[in-house]
């Protein structure tokens, strides 16, 4: 089975621009959650989808937004992009259930923004 | 609010000697916890996981971790590290009622040294 897949691995952007992100999941999987990694604050959750909706969201402000598709495959956008924004965005999917909660994690796209 | 401490920021092991990488959440209600590992330039992957039942719980890779309600811990283990073990290692807890929401600490890194 297929692992989840990000595209693209590596963006250079300028401030003031926007990103679109994509994420693939693993085949079956109806979940897909959001996460930021930088060196300074770690891994912060930005919001996870299920189903097309918006069930959690963290603490982050409008310019990150997210959507679903009906194949379950997700996107993020981030608008007028700020310095801040350089990190590597993962996304994982998963499948409630059984094996409730465990997370399957992409390769990430890493973003510089400049 | 939930919250993840990872009492180590750098682990140095010799080779073939035990590591123990320490853990300890808060949380209000019942939680799951997980170890992931991010090897350089790579997503995370899930070494471990409690959801319910045994306090002990095994791994891949030789890994294992306790699970003690008393003191919020989840320590993780491994009897025996290997050079290929060095790696940023994250604990993570899931609120029970949260849906696919990780929350992170800031990972431990564990350098095996020859």
């Amino acid at each position: 089975k297929a692992g989840v897949t990000q595209t693209p691995r590596y963006l250079i952007k300028t401030r003031g621009q926007q990103v679109t992100l994509s994420c693939s999941p693993i085949s079956g999987h109806r979940s897909v959650s959001w996460y930021q990694q930088t060196p300074g604050q770690g891994l912060q959750f930005l919001f996870e989808y299920f189903s097309e909706t918006q069930r959690n969201k963290g603490n982050f402000p409008g310019r990150f937004s997210g959507r679903q598709f009906s194949n379950s495959r997700s996107e993020m956008n981030v608008s007028t992009l700020e310095l801040g924004d350089s990190a590597l965005y993962l996304c994982a999917s998963s499948s409630p259930g059984q094996e409730a909660y465990e997370q399957y994690f992409g390769p990430g796209t890493r973003l510089t923004v400049t | 609010a939930q919250s993840v401490t990872q009492l180590d920021s750098q682990v140095p092991v010799f080779e073939e000697a035990p590591v123990e990488l320490r853990c300890n959440y808060s949380s209000s209600v019942s939680v799951y916890l997980f170890w992931y590992v991010q090897y350089p330039n790579q997503g995370l992957q899930l070494l471990l996981k409690y959801l319910s039942g045994s306090t002990l719980v095994k791994g891949i890779n030789g890994f294992e971790a306790e699970f003690n309600k008393s003191q919020t811990s989840f320590h993780l283990r491994k009897p025996s590290v290997h050079i290929s073990d060095t790696a940023e290692y994250f604990c993570a807890v899931s609120p029970g009622n949260q849906g696919g929401k990780l929350i992170f600490g800031q990972g431990t890194e564990l350098s095996v040294k020859p």
